[in-house]
């Protein structure tokens, strides 16, 4: 148990345009999701912390006005890069958890390049 | 604030020891993980430790002290699979709830 499936893989957008990103925990009911940001050869850099039902907390420098998300379900979390520039392009990874202080499990991730 | 620090890089070779240390600063502290990641792919899941003291599963082993805001991840008989990086995360007690901070990571290069 404990999968978590994120989509999609990869994704080539045009500047200016918006990507929605998909995380989804398919056999376990997750609280807590959480959004990551990897850019080549650095570690993974936490966005937001998503909990349903509720307003997702962003981290510092992170604009929230630009990285929407949603955690309509308690299986379901989504990321929008709103109006996306060339900048943005990474690779970007979700976790989740069935409460907020257990195992998180991570998605296959997603690579967003903006051409 | 949380600080989270690890070597960049290492060597080793194949059938060896390897120990990758990290040390951590943070006001929440509520659990240490070690994650694999190989390039292009998302971490998996290798260690746990809330208590002090050492964690073994197969080859892997996971050492705390949380007095001293440290920890290593021992890898055994290395392979060549092995390379790759080693993500060192500390779980923080936020605010409103928990949050996983990554190190760096050590990037394990493991030669024949």
């Amino acid at each position: 148990g404990a999968v978590v499936s994120q989509h999609p893989s990869w994704v080539i957008c045009k500047s200016g345009t918006s990507v929605k990103i998909e995380c989804r925990s398919l056999d376990f009911q997750a609280t807590t999701m959480f959004w990551y940001r990897q850019f080549p050869k650095q570690s993974l850099m936490l966005m937001a912390t998503s909990n349903e039902g509720s307003k997702a907390t962003y981290e510092q420098g992170v604009e929230k006005d630009k990285f929407l998300i949603n955690h309509a379900s308690l299986t379901l979390s989504t990321l929008t890069v709103t109006s996306a520039h060339p900048e943005d392009s990474s690779f970007y990874i979700c976790s989740a958890s069935k409460q907020a202080n257990t195992e998180a499990f991570f998605g296959q991730g997603t690579r967003l390049t903006v051409v | 604030g949380q600080n989270i620090d690890q070597p960049t890089e290492m060597t080793a070779t194949e059938g060896a020891i390897v120990q990758i240390n990290c040390t951590y600063q943070t006001s929440g502290f509520n659990g240490l993980f070690w994650y694999q990641q190989h390039a292009g792919e998302a971490p998996t899941f290798l260690s746990y430790n809330v208590l002090d003291g050492l964690e073994e599963k197969g080859r892997f082993s996971s050492f705390l002290s949380r007095s001293k805001g440290y920890s290593y991840l021992l890898l055994k008989e290395l392979q060549m699979k092995d390379s790759a990086s080693y993500l060192c995360a500390v779980r923080d007690r936020g605010v409103s709830s928990y949050k996983l901070i990554f190190g760096s990571g050590t990037r394990l290069l493991v030669r024949p």
